[in-house]
């Protein structure tokens, strides 16, 4: 299996709060990427990083802000959680950008906001 | 923009029996597919995909599934199924010239009865 970890892997939290997801790799590989999961939507990409320090946004990015400092850490931060947010959040990683390459997943964080 | 229709959110099916996912996808431009799957309480792992050449690919644990270009499907077979294979199916793609980021179906549901 690919070396990632997701923490926390369960939060609950409240409405306005802030919240920081991490994803840890130790496949020294450059592109990483968070989904969030939701019933009927399969995952939907919120935010990708090719490189530390570099990132872009994805489909549903409204809400979320990411950074990258290092390689191997990828960090999702939802600046002022809603219930909305409520969801279960994958982090993916590749080693190459080619759309025919195969994206490795973490085991998710399971987020509720109250 | 490309999308990705599965038809069924869930399929029971009994233990031995064939089974078929179906996956349909649009899409101005040129795509790879893939087919991924979630086990209970895990991320999710690469089944198969496309990339070119013979439209029949042979995936883990004895799927394969079929491309119509045609049709713009991506359909996921199995001959006789276990009860380990009950888990969540997803079909996605991406687009050849776009890099590596996946568009994903809503899933379906696999539930093998013994």
């Amino acid at each position: 299996d690919a070396g990632i970890t997701q923490s926390p892997r369960h939060k609950v939290t409240e409405t306005g709060t802030p919240v920081t997801l991490r994803c840890h790799q130790t496949e020294n590989h450059r592109y990483m990427y968070w989904y969030r999961q939701d019933p009927g939507h399969g995952l939907r990409l919120i935010h990708y990083s090719y490189g530390v320090k570099d990132t872009d946004k994805g489909e549903v990015s409204d809400g979320y802000s990411v950074s990258r400092s290092k390689t191997e850490d990828f960090l999702l931060t939802l600046e002022s959680a809603t219930s909305s947010q409520t969801s279960v959040y994958f982090c993916a990683i590749s080693e190459s950008p080619s759309s025919y390459n195969e994206q490795f997943f973490g085991p998710g964080t399971r987020l509720t906001v109250l | 923009a490309q999308s990705v229709t599965q038809l069924d959110s869930q399929v029971p099916v009994f233990e031995e029996a064939p089974v078929e996912l179906r996956c349909n996808y649009s899409s101005s431009v040129s795509v790879y597919l893939f087919w991924y799957v979630q086990y209970p309480n895990q991320g999710l792992q690469l089944l198969l995909k496309y990339l070119s050449g013979s439209t029949l690919v042979k995936g883990i644990n004895g799927f394969e599934a079929e491309f119509n270009k045609s049709q713009t499907s991506f359909h996921l077979r199995k001959p006789s199924v276990h009860i380990s294979d009950t888990a969540e199916y997803f079909c996605a793609v991406s687009e050849k010239a776009a890099g590596n980021k996946l568009t994903f179906g809503g899933g379906t549901r696999v539930l093998v009865k013994p």
